[in-house]
């Protein structure tokens, strides 16, 4: 079945670690993006990329970075340098018809704890 | 001023009840809009996008007010496989086109 892959489901980060979430798709989207969300608040951008060797930081991308070497695979990093890292990250993908994003869908996401 | 707002809830509602959810966007230059669902500790999920002349998907219904930068989503006859939270989420018609989410309503729906 096409869809969205995130690994791990559950994931603890000791201080200093870093730690790698997966995602992958096998949907041909050409976006894919990351998000992570916290509870109450709405979804925030860390970071997205549009096409493949290239990556843009969203709206919170201190303290993560992203790869993007192939079309469906879009990892996201961790650093030592996200102090308040415990949150629900998600990843989603999209379409670019015509220069328009088409709806986001999302991975099953991953949850980030501290030891 | 968030640039999308909901209502957080929760909304309480008997099956079979009619209920409302609004949301209210702020930057004119947002392009489309949708209505995901979210259940506990899940992703969120496309419910509807949201079209200017109003649509219609089996129970749900939404609406939208470019006028007023408001957005509605209406649903009949609610089931308790409703109960989730509905985000509210508009797309900026920027070079890259992001999306804004809502902070979500929540909906509980009893016997």
């Amino acid at each position: 079945d096409g869809g969205i892959t995130q690994s791990p489901k559950y994931l603890f980060r000791k201080e200093g670690q870093n730690v790698t979430l997966s995602c992958e798709q096998n949907l041909n989207h050409d976006a894919m993006y990351w998000y992570r969300q916290d509870p109450g608040q709405g979804l925030r951008l860390i970071y997205y990329s549009q096409i493949v060797n290239d990556f843009q930081k969203g709206d919170i991308a201190e303290g993560y970075s992203v790869s993007r070497e192939k079309k469906e695979s879009f990892p996201l990093t961790v650093t030592s340098a996200q102090k308040n890292p415990t949150a629900f990250y998600l990843c989603a993908s999209s379409i670019m018809t015509g220069g328009s994003n088409q709806p986001q869908h999302f991975g099953d996401g991953t949850r980030l704890s501290i030891l | 001023r968030k640039e999308v707002e909901q209502d957080p809830g929760p909304f309480n509602v008997p099956e079979g009840a009619t209920v409302a959810f609004n949301c209210t966007y702020s930057n004119s230059a947002s392009q489309s809009f949708f209505w995901y669902r979210q259940d506990c500790r899940k992703e969120p999920k496309l419910l509807m996008s949201v079209y200017s002349s109003g649509n219609e998907d089996g129970r749900f219904t939404a609406q939208l007010n470019r006028a007023s930068q408001y957005i509605s989503l209406l649903i009949r006859d609610s089931k308790l496989s409703d109960s989730a939270t509905y985000l509210c989420v508009v797309r900026l018609n920027t070079g890259f086109q992001k999306l804004v989410f809502g902070t979500g309503t929540r909906l509980l729906v009893s016997p």
